[in-house]
């Protein structure tokens, strides 16, 4: 199976600055299948991105995907107070397709 | 679009359970769908997958044997049945529906709000 590897564990930063959050993946993913979710305490999670850069219906231009590779990450340009959350990668190319185990963002 | 599970709750290790997810708003025998799970405080775990028309199943290789999924197209239902059921099964399952109608391989734009299953004596 193809474990996914975040980081950093937590990140603590402010509104208005800049997130960078890294996937790696322990073999090779097809760009096309590589998503990220933010998850909120007590809800489920909601897809940011798909296919490594596609931004879902809905989410804000200041959420970017980009990697390929073993190595991909989400960008949150300006972090808004609603962004601090818990952030996954998943990989859907091989079954089981797999999480990472979160990237915790809080301020 | 709506997923609404049912079904946890509270089992001694060794029992069964079923699980269901009643969904709505799309075309649902389209679509392949998920169950994810989330253990108390961990990450999100991908659990098993079914094609549209049921005939096709995927698992985790921990859930191989234990676990079955299967659905109802005339009813837009989905089910995961569970037995033998360990302490580590414990979590929060979710059922979940792909972005793109027909595949497996696709993120998960819908999700229900979760059935807790907890497995203890």
């Amino acid at each position: 199976e193809i474990v996914l590897t975040q980081s950093p564990g937590t990140l603590s930063l402010s509104p208005g600055e800049r997130a960078t959050l890294s996937c790696r993946a322990s073999q090779t993913v097809s760009s096309t299948y590589l998503g990220w979710y933010q998850q909120k305490p007590g809800q489920a999670p909601r897809v940011l991105i798909y296919g490594t850069s596609g931004r879902a219906t809905g989410i804000p231009d200041r959420f970017s995907g980009s990697g390929s590779g073993t190595d991909f990450t989400l960008t949150i340009s300006r972090l808004e107070p609603e962004d601090f959350a818990v952030y996954y990668c998943q990989q859907y190319g091989y079954s089981p397709y797999t999480f990472g185990q979160g990237t915790k963002l809080e301020i | 679009v709506q997923l609404v599970e049912s079904g946890g709750g509270l089992v001694q290790p060794g029992g069964s359970l079923r699980l269901s997810c009643a969904a709505s708003g799309f075309t649902f025998r389209k679509y392949t769908m998920s169950w994810v799970r989330q253990a108390p405080g961990k990450g999100l775990e991908w659990v098993s997958g079914i094609r549209g028309s049921g005939d096709s199943t995927y698992y985790m290789e921990s859930a191989k044997g234990r676990f079955t999924i299967s659905r109802d197209n005339s009813k837009n239902m989905l089910f995961l049945q569970i037995s033998s059921l360990r302490a580590e099964d414990t979590a929060v399952y979710f059922c979940a529906k792909p972005l793109t109608p027909g595949r497996l391989q696709s993120s998960f734009d819908f999700w229900g709000q979760g059935t807790l299953v907890t497995v203890s004596s």
